[in-house]
């Protein structure tokens, strides 16, 4: 079981928004930043999103990310099929002193 | 390009023992904070460990005890001692730096360790 919770699978048509939400607590969400990573199939994670809202360069501006309270969003807007893909989020938590990960959403694009 | 490399995976039995090894390259790796993320066939990520660049450590309770990470400046390289397996750390290890901006940035390729009798 998971610190983090995400839904385990989403989908959506190209073109399309979806989101996909990460619901924590106020020791880990609740108290510091949310990041998100992509991990494509077969490949290691990527950095998609950093401190709840800030996109690395590179990262088209169709992804989004946002934080209210003990839960964090990460939108897709124009949904493309290359965005087929498990996404993560990611907080530190203070009652673990660790690092704790949602479980996991895949995408697919129908 | 910062590059992270990982190797040492392999098939060891349960109770055995593995080291892990990360080799760095273009960035100061003496100076970054370095995590072992680990994600089992077919599930999630799991954080490992870190180490600090003053070399601070943290752990996981589920390999707190068994587990050691370590570094050497001299040779850019990041260890993580694997000792007790059990099947349960059966999983793909990947190494990972942390910066300013994020904590997994980048991510190696991986190492898999399978522990299976």
């Amino acid at each position: 079981q998971s610190v983090l919770t995400q839904p385990p699978s989403a989908s959506g048509t190209p073109g399309q928004r979806v989101t996909i939400s990460c619901s924590g607590s106020s020791s880990n969400i609740g108290r510091d930043s949310v990041y998100w990573y992509q991990q494509l199939p077969g490949t290691a994670p990527k950095l998609l999103i950093y401190k709840n809202n800030q996109r690395p360069s590179g990262v088209p501006d169709r992804f989004s990310g946002s934080k209210s309270g003990t839960s964090a969003s990460l939108a897709i807007n124009g949904l493309r099929s290359e965005d087929e893909s498990d996404y993560y989020c990611a907080a530190w938590d203070a009652s673990l002193s660790g690092w704790a990960f949602g479980g996991g959403t895949k995408l697919t694009v129908l | 390009q910062v590059q992270l490399v990982e190797s040492g995976g392999g098939v060891v039995q349960p109770g055995g023992s593995l080291r892990l090894s990360c080799v760095a390259s273009e960035f100061t790796f003496s100076a970054s904070g370095m995590h072992w993320v680990r994600q089992a066939p077919g599930k999630g990520l799991e954080w490992v460990a870190f180490i600090r660049y003053d070399g601070i450590k943290k752990y996981a309770d589920s390999v707190k005890g068994r587990f050691t990470i370590s570094r050497d400046n001299s040779d850019n390289t990041l260890y993580l001692q694997m000792n007790s397996l059990r099947s349960e750390d059966t999983a793909v290890y990947y190494c990972a730096r942390e910066t300013s901006i994020s904590p997994f940035d980048p991510w190696g390729q991986g190492t898999l360790v399978t522990v299976s009798s």
